[in-house]
C-alpha cells in the first residue's frame, strides 16, 4: 500500500525557514518524480514544485511564486522528499501536500507564517 | 504561464441528476508526445485531493463509472451521470503539459 506522510509543519515567523519532509512507502521511491502542492486556508490547490527521479536527472521545477525561495530535494536511500522553504511570507501559509504522480497524496502538513 | 479556468465555480445539484463542469486552458494542452495531460481531482471536505481522471478521459482505479472526462485542445469537461451524496466536494482540473497548473475549483453541493 502506497503511503505518503508529511511532517515538519508548524508556526514560523515571516522571513524564517522551515523544512518539510515527505516519507514514502509502498513503492520504489527512486523511480518516481515527487511533487509538492499547497492549499491556503479556504482556497484552492496550488502546485509548488517537483523533483524528477534520478533517471531523469533529479532536476527540479518550481512555481513562480516560490522560485528562488523554496528548494525540493530527495533522499532515495530513505524514501524521503524534502521541501526547504526560506524567506517565508505570510502568503505561504497553507497545508502542504506531497504527491507521487498526482495519483497518491499525503494527508498534508500545516504551515502557518505569522509574527 | 498556462491559466486554467473552470465554470461554474459553484454547482448545486439534485441527487440522481447529472452534473457537468467545464475547464478551459489558455494554451493547447497537447504535448509533443501526442498526449494531452489534463487531469480531474475531487477533494471532499477535510480530505486530501483524489485524482479521478487522467489524460482527459482515463478513470483512475476505483473511480465510479458515473464520472467521465472528455475534451481536447483547450476545452475539457467532467461529467457526473447521476450525482450521489458522496460526490459533494470541490473539483479541480489540472494541466500537466506545461509544468502544472490547477483550475480554481468547482464546489459541488446538494440542492
Amino acid at each position: 500500500e502506497v503511503q505518503l506522510v508529511e511532517s515538519g509543519g508548524g508556526l514560523v515567523q515571516p522571513g524564517r525557514s522551515l523544512r518539510l519532509s515527505c516519507t514514502a512507502s509502498g513503492f520504489t521511491f527512486g523511480d518516481y518524480a515527487m511533487s509538492w502542492v499547497r492549499q491556503a486556508p479556504g482556497k484552492g490547490l496550488e502546485w509548488v514544485g517537483f523533483i524528477r527521479s534520478k533517471a531523469y536527472g533529479g532536476t527540479t521545477e518550481y512555481a513562480a511564486s516560490v522560485k528562488g525561495r523554496f528548494t525540493i530535494s530527495r533522499d532515495d536511500s530513505k524514501s524521503i522528499a524534502y521541501l526547504q522553504m526560506n524567506s517565508l511570507k505570510t502568503e505561504d501559509t497553507a497545508v502542504y501536500y506531497c504527491t507521487v504522480e498526482f495519483d497518491y497524496w499525503g494527508q498534508g502538513t500545516l504551515v502557518t507564517v505569522s509574527s | 504561464d498556462v491559466v486554467m479556468t473552470q465554470s461554474p465555480l459553484s454547482l448545486p445539484v439534485t441527487l440522481g441528476q447529472p452534473a457537468s463542469i467545464s475547464c478551459r486552458s489558455s494554451q493547447s494542452l497537447v504535448y509533443s508526445d501526442g498526449n494531452t495531460y489534463l487531469n480531474w481531482f475531487q477533494q471532499r471536505p477535510g480530505q486530501s485531493p483524489r485524482r479521478l481522471i487522467y489524460k482527459v478521459s482515463n478513470r483512475d482505479s476505483g473511480v465510479p463509472d458515473r464520472f467521465s472526462g472528455s475534451g481536447s485542445g483547450t476545452d475539457f469537461t467532467l461529467k457526473i451521470s447521476r450525482v450521489e451524496a458522496e460526490d459533494v466536494g470541490v473539483y479541480y482540473c489540472m494541466q500537466g503539459t506545461h509544468l502544472f497548473t490547477f483550475g480554481p475549483g468547482t464546489k459541488v453541493d446538494i440542492k
